[in-house]
């Protein structure tokens, strides 16, 4: 399986600053995912990080506030804008490694913003 | 470091008992199931799938029951141990697409 990290593990921001948080797989994959976790809930996906093009956003989920990059087949980036106390989550990436239900993911980042 | 699962349903076991943690899915075509154990401070973990053309899959110590009538989801962990305690998702996939969409989440407590 695909070995996920994420950079930074956690961090605590000011409202109305952004945080770009960094995903880094240990080979070349296809697919990549981030996802958002709020407190006590499930994992929701935010977009579909495609390499070479536009990412896909999910509905409720824009490019101005989640902008994400995809340089190349191993590395992603999404950043947070302009954050509120709202954007307070978990932030996961993920990947597919062959078939659709082979997905793995990253340990998250844990966004706290006062 | 921050827990997953705060207000998710809980369900309680003794060490040794069987579990069985259930989630309803929403799309009637949707082309797998999947199972994830998500541990506190950690993102989520596979643990067993099951294709919209099977009812059953059993894996090690894991079970997967699929009854697409009433689009229902139930994972069976058998002789539950310490080690088990952690917020359980079910997740989706939509036919034709790669994404997942995940369920509510169920933590489960094993007490000795």
């Amino acid at each position: 399986s695909a070995v996920i990290s994420q950079k930074p593990s956690r961090d605590i921001c000011q409202r109305g600053t952004s945080l770009t948080i960094q995903c880094q797989v240990d080979s070349q994959v296809t697919m990549m995912f981030w996802y958002r976790q709020q407190p006590g809930q499930s994992l929701t996906l935010i977009a579909t990080a495609n390499q070479g093009s536009e990412a896909t956003y999910e509905s409720g989920f824009v490019i101005d506030k989640f902008p994400i990059s995809r340089p190349n087949l191993t590395f992603s980036t999404l950043t947070v804008s302009n954050m509120s106390p709202e954007d307070s989550s978990i932030y996961l990436c993920s990947v597919i490694q062959g078939e659709v239900n082979e997905q793995y993911f990253g340990p998250g980042t844990r966004l706290t913003v006062t | 470091g921050e827990s997953v699962g705060l207000h998710l349903p809980t369900l309680s076991v003794q060490e040794g008992d069987n579990s069985i943690i259930n989630c309803a899915y929403s799309n009637s075509a949707s082309d797998y199931f999947i199972w994830y154990k998500q541990e506190s401070g950690k993102g989520p973990q596979f643990i067993i799938d099951i294709r919209s053309n099977m009812d059953k899959r059993q894996g090690q110590r894991v079970t997967v029951l699929l009854n697409k009538t009433v689009k229902h989801l139930s994972l069976q962990i058998a002789a539950t141990q310490p080690g088990d305690s952690a917020v359980y998702f079910c997740a989706e996939t939509p036919g034709g697409y790669n994404k997942l969409i995940f369920g509510a989440g169920t933590r489960l407590a094993v007490h000795p």
